[in-house]
């Protein structure tokens, strides 16, 4: 249980495209989900909180004109990353809360995409 | 706003060492999380620990989190080459968000 997909794995885009992202809970649904940023050899960075049905609530020095997100139902959260750039080159990595009794929410992630904007 | 630090950063062992992982907060948690993210892989959930001094195993793996609930640690006994990755702990002060650690990258010599 507790599956969580994410589409595309991989992408090779020219600067200055858009690239959307995924983000599935398969056997669950996920009121909240998380979209990470992580660097190679480093640590996920939160970029935002995604709530089912209202507006993403992004972290601070990440734009939300540039990544956008969209949740529009219990199961699925996109990220759409606008006029990419080669800085924009990372691995974005998603992530959906499961609520458990007694134990709070836990995160479960996706297998992530990699982003490589030429 | 909440800091979790995590040391050391790099750990190699001969195969059959132990090894342990430490993470402190800057502020009292209500749950910390572990996970495991292999090389090239992404994160994968080990635990969650929520109790004060709570302790609790998974074969070869030991985790506690402290009585303030402000640290935690993650040990392994004897280890094995398919314990090789980067092992992250995550903190949660009570809303939904988890602040991670920078993660402690273990390499095994077989």
């Amino acid at each position: 249980g507790a599956v969580v997909s994410q589409h595309p794995s991989r992408v090779i885009c020219k600067s200055g495209t858009s690239v959307k992202i995924e983000c599935r809970s398969l056997d669950f649904q996920a009121t909240t989900m998380f979209w990470y940023r992580q660097f190679p050899k480093k640590s996920l960075m939160l970029m935002a909180t995604s709530n089912e049905g209202s507006k993403a609530t992004y972290e601070q020095g990440v734009e939300k004109d540039k990544f956008l997100i969209n949740h529009a139902s219990l199961t699925l959260s996109t990220l759409t990353v606008t006029s990419a750039h080669p800085e924009d080159s990372s691995f974005y990595i998603c992530s959906a809360g499961l609520r458990q009794i007694l134990a709070g929410e836990t995160q479960y992630f996706g297998p992530g995409t990699r982003l490589l904007v030429l | 706003g909440q800091q979790v630090m995590q040391i050391p950063q790099y750990q190699h062992v001969q195969e059959g060492e132990d090894f342990t992982t430490y993470c402190n907060s800057s502020t009292t948690l209500s749950n910390i999380q572990w996970y495991k993210q292999r090389p090239g892989g992404h994160p994968v959930f080990l635990i969650q620990l929520v109790k004060s001094g709570e302790v609790k195993k998974q074969k070869r793996l030991t985790f506690q989190f402290g009585e303030a609930k402000k640290n935690s640690s993650l040990h392994i006994t004897a280890t094995q080459t398919t314990d090789v990755g980067t092992y992250f702990c995550a903190g949660s002060g009570g809303a939904q968000k988890l602040v991670f650690g920078q993660g402690t990258r273990l390499t095994i010599n077989p």
